[in-house]
């Protein structure tokens, strides 16, 4: 079983400051990671992803995370915040479904909050 | 475009009454999944289907059925046997196809729908 662990249920920062959203992971087999985004009552959308190529993952609106396996964290950053960023934040693993297919566990969310 | 509509967007149900939850994708995904979100609790799996006419269930599928009769369509229903109804509703597809991992693992990221809130009177 593969679970996630995001420290820190809400992250405050100043418009402009860097982000850095917590993601630790535990998985029994070389995991997929995944960062999305949630606006309020909206569905989710994807910021990127880590399928075992290269550790440092670029994805959309100027986010980024690297994987660390020795520290199994997924961490989630961005060098300059902007008030849009203002949002709830889920990290996500891949499991290994025995027919191929695969399933995702979310951590719990880390709501941020961008202050003028 | 394609993508995944979830209707209705709200709905309010009386205690003891079933309600369907409808989510249709036309991404041409294999795969779908109904995931429940509660404040704090991030997202929960209800259940999921891989194949038509074939779902599993989820970590929390007590009270909730679901029908996998079309490629497009994977229906929720909420039961008057789910004792807290309350939460947001989530429908996923997955693409089932294309990269895979070492294992022959299916990589693909999941997406979404806009989702639909339950609240119980």
């Amino acid at each position: 079983a593969q679970s996630v662990t995001q420290l820190g249920s809400h992250v405050s920062v100043s418009e402009g400051a860097l982000v850095l959203l917590r993601c630790n992971y535990s998985s029994s087999v070389p995991p997929y990671l995944f960062w999305y985004v949630q606006y309020p009552n909206q569905g989710l959308q994807l910021l990127l992803k880590y399928t075992s190529a290269a550790t440092l993952v670029k994805g959309i609106n100027g986010f980024e995370a690297e994987f660390k396996k020795s520290e199994t964290s997924f961490h989630l950053t961005k060098p300059s915040a902007h008030m849009s960023d203002a949002a709830e934040y889920f990290c996500a693993v891949s499991d290994q479904a025995g027919s191929g297919y695969s399933t995702l566990t979310f951590g719990k969310g880390t709501m941020l909050l961008v202050s003028p | 475009d394609g993508g995944i509509t979830q209707s209705p967007k709200y709905l309010f149900r009386k205690e003891g009454q079933n309600v369907t939850l409808s989510c249709e994708q036309n991404l041409n995904h294999d795969a779908m999944y109904w995931y429940r979100q509660d404040p704090g609790q991030g997202l929960r799996l209800i259940y999921y289907s891989q194949i038509v006419n074939d779902f599993q269930k989820g970590d929390i599928a007590e009270g909730y059925s679901v029908s996998r009769e079309k490629k497009e369509s994977f229906p929720l229903t909420v039961t008057s046997a789910q004792k807290n109804p309350t939460a947001f509703y989530l429908c996923a597809s997955r693409k089932t196809g294309g990269l895979t991992g070492g294992s022959g693992r299916r990589t693909g990221e999941l997406f979404f729908g806009e989702g639909s809130r339950l609240t119980v009177l």
